[in-house]
């Protein structure tokens, strides 16, 4: 499987600030880019995707892809307590979308 | 509408046992994914299917993992001889159809536990 990497965690944020999240990714030839949201004990939830380079917002998430870097960030502005979870970036090749480890994001009210 | 859904949604095996894992894709869905999760990692693919075709199956880890989605709709996981390292949750997701643009969907998994 294709390599991708996360920034290590956890992270910890006070309520109402900006949570950054960064990820690298080795495949040169990926072109669909995934962030998906897990709570504890749950199933992973996708919260955006993003295919071009730039930045794509959807309420207090915003991603950013720069292919020429291989780098995909997501950013949380607002941050509230229900953000807490741990956030998977996922890159598709073939179809199949390979994994980082995810980092532990905690804000703290 | 109704997401992805797993059965059971834990299984408790002793190690050498058989197990199946079913997968009920989103209705429409034609393509459908099976990955495993260790503790601390992220989602590791195994298998995904376009209709009733496995059209990759090259994360299956050894002959003991097998797959099949014999009407293009649900899908069974089976594993033999099951052992401690087979340990996880097995997550199945589903997308609309394969190609870069379309979203994958998880089901809420199945906890494997070999004793």
């Amino acid at each position: 499987q294709k390599e991708v990497e996360q920034n290590s965690g956890p992270l910890s944020v006070p309520e109402g600030a900006i949570a950054s999240l960064n990820c690298t990714y080795s495949d040169r030839v990926s072109q669909s880019f995934f962030w998906y949201r897990q709570y504890s004990g749950k199933s992973p939830e996708l919260i955006m995707s993003i295919y071009s380079n730039g930045d794509k917002e959807d309420g207090r998430f915003t991603a950013q892809l720069n292919k020429a870097s291989q780098y995909v960030s997501l950013l949380i502005r607002d941050s509230q307590p229900s953000d807490s979870a741990t956030y998977l970036c996922a890159v598709k090749s073939d179809y199949k979308l390979s994994f980082g480890a995810g980092t532990t994001v905690t804000v703290r009210a | 509408g109704a997401g992805v859904s797993q059965t059971p949604s834990n299984k408790v095996t002793e190690k050498g046992k058989y197990v199946e894992l079913r997968c009920d894709p989103i209705s429409g869905h034609t393509a459908l994914y099976w990955y495993r999760q260790s503790l601390g990692q992220g989602p590791e693919f195994l298998i995904y299917f376009q209709g009733t075709g496995a059209a990759d199956d090259s994360g299956l880890p050894n002959d003991r993992f097998f797959a099949v989605r014999p009407e293009g709709s649900v899908s069974t996981l089976k594993i033999q001889r099951t052992e401690r390292g087979d340990s996880a949750v097995y997550l199945c997701a589903s997308s609309l159809n394969l190609g870069q643009a379309y979203e994958q969907y998880f089901g809420p998994g199945t906890r494997l536990t070999v004793t």
